[in-house]
């Protein structure tokens, strides 16, 4: 079955910090993964993803997430954190399961930026 | 570009009736994809359209249903409402289906059942 874990419902960092919210990942076969942001009553704007080719994903607004097969991890991170960062961070996974694509989200980390 | 578009935005309904929402992709996208958002479940997958056929679906009882128009702009459908139905339904777009797609969300339509 495929799976996705954000081990931690809220993360808090000081402004100017590097952040990271962690996701790890169930799947059979190779990972399609996403990261999605949702500002409160918004919906998901996409960050980045990983299909395949360079571990080191660079996406939006300065963020960018390492895929590392071996720990099944797919860590969002951002060098320094700004307070216009503080949102809800979800990490999804996609991928075949007969015949059908499967999209699988995790629960989703609260970050809070701390001025 | 336009994004995508919902409506409505917001709607109230009472336990067994039924209800249509409607979703807009981005110009020239094909692909409509569908999800539910609530407090104990998360985001779960509904379907996705593409080219007016469903080509992926999720663990959804029958009582969810969708359909898309030539325009690609496509509806959704849930009958028989129960008080878990309430939730926040997000409609996504993407040029093309396949997981190497980009979904661009819209705002959602928050559905409150009574």
């Amino acid at each position: 079955a495929q799976s996705v874990a954000q081990p931690e419902d809220q993360v808090n960092v000081a402004e100017g910090n590097p952040l990271t919210v962690k996701c790890t990942y169930s799947v059979s076969g190779n990972p399609y993964l996403f990261w999605y942001v949702q500002y409160p009553n918004r919906g998901l704007q996409f960050l980045l993803k990983y299909i395949t080719g360079d571990n080191l994903v660079k996406g939006s607004y300065g963020f960018e997430a390492e895929f590392n097969k071996s720990q099944t991890s797919f860590h969002l991170k951002k060098p320094s954190a700004l307070v216009s960062d503080s949102a809800l961070y979800f990490c999804a996974v996609r991928s075949y399961s007969g015949g059908y694509q499967k999209v699988t989200f995790g629960t989703g980390t609260k970050l809070q930026v701390i001025p | 570009k336009a994004g995508v578009t919902q409506t409505p935005r917001y709607l109230i309904k009472t336990r067994g009736q039924q209800v249509t929402l409607s979703c807009s992709p981005i110009s020239g996208h094909r692909s409509v994809s569908w999800y539910q958002q609530t407090p104990g479940q998360g985001l779960q997958f509904l379907f996705e359209y593409f080219s007016e056929t469903q080509r992926n679906k999720g663990n959804f009882p029958g009582r969810f249903s969708g359909r898309q128009f030539s325009n690609s702009r496509s509806e959704m459908n849930v009958s028989t409402l129960e008080l878990g139905d309430s939730a926040l339904y997000l409609c996504a777009s993407s040029a093309n289906t396949g997981f190497q797609e980009t979904q661009y969300f819209g705002p959602g339509t928050r559905l409150l059942v009574l």
